[in-house]
């Protein structure tokens, strides 16, 4: 158990639909990151907070958005969804900002568009 | 051309066989991570390194910056090594990380 709790575990939706994918980080951490891995595209960065700022963004659609808590939880939005943005979503937290840091993995929240 | 690549894309191995990952990447780095993803999909944080060698009871991470290649090694290996290997970097200024595609390990009794 790394510490980090994602929320939900899974998620059926259908095309068009938002979802929110939730995501608590290891009690301490202040980064969050929130990565996508698809079958064709592997595992992807979509984009990372720090205390509560954004820090950094990757492969993120304009459909999708994040923000992080006073609490340091954060979620992802995922807003008109279609076929393609069905994957497995996985948050990851460090202890602070740093290229050295080691990054702990939540469970995943697996979503499914139909 | 993927930043990170990882061979073999696919590998099985006998209980009890010593195992070899590589993980080839074209540009400088910070850190090389080493992660484990279980069948059912939780991804473990194996090693983090910069240089050298590191262990950790069977398994051991070493990494030549010079040759832009790390390895990981599993001695003795187990059916419960079964599982997805994946190689990731971190470079200066970002600690996003950049995957390759991952090895799968299989490893029969």
């Amino acid at each position: 158990d790394s510490g980090v709790t994602q929320t939900p575990k899974h998620l059926i939706t259908a095309t068009g639909q938002r979802v929110t994918l939730r995501c608590s980080p290891r009690s301490g951490d202040l980064s969050v990151y929130w990565y996508q891995q698809s079958l064709d595209q592997g595992l992807q960065f979509l984009i990372q907070y720090y205390n509560g700022e954004e820090r950094a963004k990757g492969n993120i659609l304009e459909r999708f958005s994040a923000q992080q808590f006073p609490d340091l939880h954060s979620e992802l939005n995922l807003s008109s969804l279609e076929l393609g943005d069905s994957a497995l979503y996985f948050c990851a937290s460090s202890v602070k900002t740093s290229s050295y840091n080691e990054q702990f993995f939540g469970p995943g929240t697996r979503l499914t568009v139909l | 051309k993927n930043e990170v690549e990882q061979s073999p894309q696919n590998l099985t191995a006998q209980e009890g066989e010593f195992i070899t990952i590589n993980c080839s990447y074209s540009v400088g780095i910070s850190a090389l991570h080493w992660l484990q993803q279980h069948p059912g999909g939780g991804i473990v944080s194996l090693f983090m390194l910069s240089s050298g060698k590191k262990k950790h009871g069977r398994l051991i991470a070493t990494i030549n910056i010079q040759e832009k290649h790390s390895s990981l090694h599993i001695t003795a290996s187990h059916p419960r090594d079964s599982a997805v290997y994946i190689c990731a970097f971190s470079q200066g200024g970002s600690e996003k990380l950049v995957f390759g595609k991952g090895t799968k390990l299989t490893v029969n009794p």
